[in-house]
């Protein structure tokens, strides 16, 4: 499975887009991108996966360069509650099907 | 959709004992769930992976006849934590997959703290 790379902390004022990178240099043709996130003392939320393709739903928006290489989560219009750790994930669709977990990258919504 | 419960939500029990904890797939039918322990400060760790009606499959450094995992239906997966040490102490969190799917949908997790 891919390594990911991702920034251990991010500030953002409430109200602006929040812009989390993530780096998966290493990704094979078969591995989706996904996106978690952790609010504290809480289970991972799922938040949006793409393969190729960039996707958009009702909580956020992913970016995937051409090369798959990395990627880009954005929270269009960042808020409080947003506040949490934000995991990049490399999941292989075949048969070892298993989310491996980095630090992820904590995010601070500031007032 | 997709949601997962876990109960207890917290459980502080004599160090010796055993603690059961429920993982429930609400308003979908899993095929498999997956085990996490995550300690203070640290990433989610698998544990285990549960296919309903078969044996689990343990991660490396797992004690199977430890962490006692039954997955009977489609909707529901146990963990048994047995004979519980204070090390055992820590954030138990379940997830469950549709089949055909890849997305996992995490439980709320489950705090453990033994004495």
């Amino acid at each position: 499975d891919a390594k990911t790379t991702q920034p251990p902390s991010m500030d953002c004022a409430e109200g602006r887009a929040a812009n989390l990178p993530c780096n998966h240099s290493t990704i094979s043709g078969n591995e989706y991108v996904y996106w978690y996130r952790q609010i504290h003392s809480q289970g991972p939320q799922y938040i949006i996966h793409g393969l190729k393709n960039n996707e958009t739903n009702e909580m956020a928006s992913l970016i995937i360069t051409e090369d798959r290489k990395s990627s880009t989560l954005i929270l269009p219009h960042a808020t409080l509650r947003d506040t949490a750790v934000y995991y990049c994930i490399a999941l292989n669709a075949g048969n070892n099907r298993k989310l491996i977990w980095g630090l992820g990258t904590s995010l601070a919504v500031n007032p | 959709g997709a949601v997962v419960s876990q109960h207890p939500s917290r459980v502080i029990c004599k160090s010796g004992t055993s603690v059961k904890i429920e993982c429930r797939s609400l308003d979908f039918q899993a095929t498999t769930m997956f085990w996490y322990r995550q300690f203070p400060k640290q990433s989610l760790m698998l544990m285990a992976t549960s296919n309903e009606g078969s044996k689990a499959t343990y991660e490396q450094g797992v004690e199977k006849d430890k962490f006692l995992i039954n997955h009977a239906s489609l909707t529901l997966s146990t963990l048994t934590v047995t004979s519980a040490h204070p090390e055992d102490s820590s954030f138990y969190i379940c997830s469950a997959r549709l089949a055909g799917q890849e997305t996992q949908y995490f439980g709320p997790g489950t705090r453990l703290l033994v004495l």
